[in-house]
């Protein structure tokens, strides 16, 4: 079936360091990829979503890539800050199906 | 947080007896989703909704039942709750507008 794997399942970083997280599909139908960042005890939420038409998109200290040959997009984090610690996921899904796969979760840890 | 409440928010109970968890929204969005999140696994979705009277399964139904009898409430029922449903249970919904989706704020549930 239709499967998203998310790597790493936790990171540590300095603060000031970049984090990246990976994510890899199956279904090449697939062409909304959003990212959401759960804090502990909190509901996920979005922080910013691609689209496949879109090789990349930034927002503020965030970005996201997108290699639809390989199946694989990226979460980046610039100059990390202890209120970035939080579990990451990724999903993929169909544009205008609103049903979504998503990874089992990376917990990032940015030491102070 | 596209005024989604869950009701309960935390709920003990015993292996065998019948529990219904609340999911309402206020945003008048069509599409309503439960997933439950359990350590290692992610967000698996168990059953949705695309509107009124009108739902599907997900990955993981067995055992679950849902039931939407009208636009802002989605209820799921665990018939006869077993140790293995013991999770935090999350709602979300799209508007079918746009992609995004927004979660409620989660239901711990503890079946002993």
């Amino acid at each position: 079936g239709e499967n998203v794997e998310q790597h790493p399942s936790t990171l540590s970083v300095q603060e000031g360091d970049s984090a990246v997280i990976k994510c890899t599909y199956s279904d090449s139908a697939s062409n909304y990829f959003p990212w959401y960042k759960q804090e502990l005890g909190k509901r996920p939420q979005l922080i910013i979503d691609i689209r496949s038409n879109v090789g990349e998109k930034k927002d503020q200290r965030i970005a996201v890539t997108l290699n639809k040959t390989a199946k694989h997009f990226s979460l980046h984090i610039t100059e990390t800050q202890p209120e970035d610690s939080a579990v990451y996921f990724c999903a993929a899904g169909l544009s205008g199906t609103y049903k979504y796969i998503f990874g089992t979760g990376t917990r990032l840890k940015v030491l102070a | 947080d596209a005024g989604i409440t869950q009701s309960p928010r935390h709920k003990v109970t015993e292996t065998g007896t019948p529990v219904t968890l609340r999911c309402h929204q206020t945003e008048n969005h069509r599409y309503m989703y439960w997933y439950r999140q359990d350590p290692g696994h992610g967000l698996r979705l168990i059953h949705y909704s695309y509107g009124v009277k009108d739902t599907d399964k997900g990955e993981v139904s067995d055992g679950y039942s849902v039931s939407r009898s009208k636009t802002e409430d989605f209820l799921l029922t665990l018939e006869s709750a077993t140790s293995s449903q013991t999770s935090v249970y999350f709602c979300a919904t799209v508007s079918g507008i746009t992609d995004t989706q927004y979660f409620g704020p989660g239901t711990r549930l503890t079946v002993l």
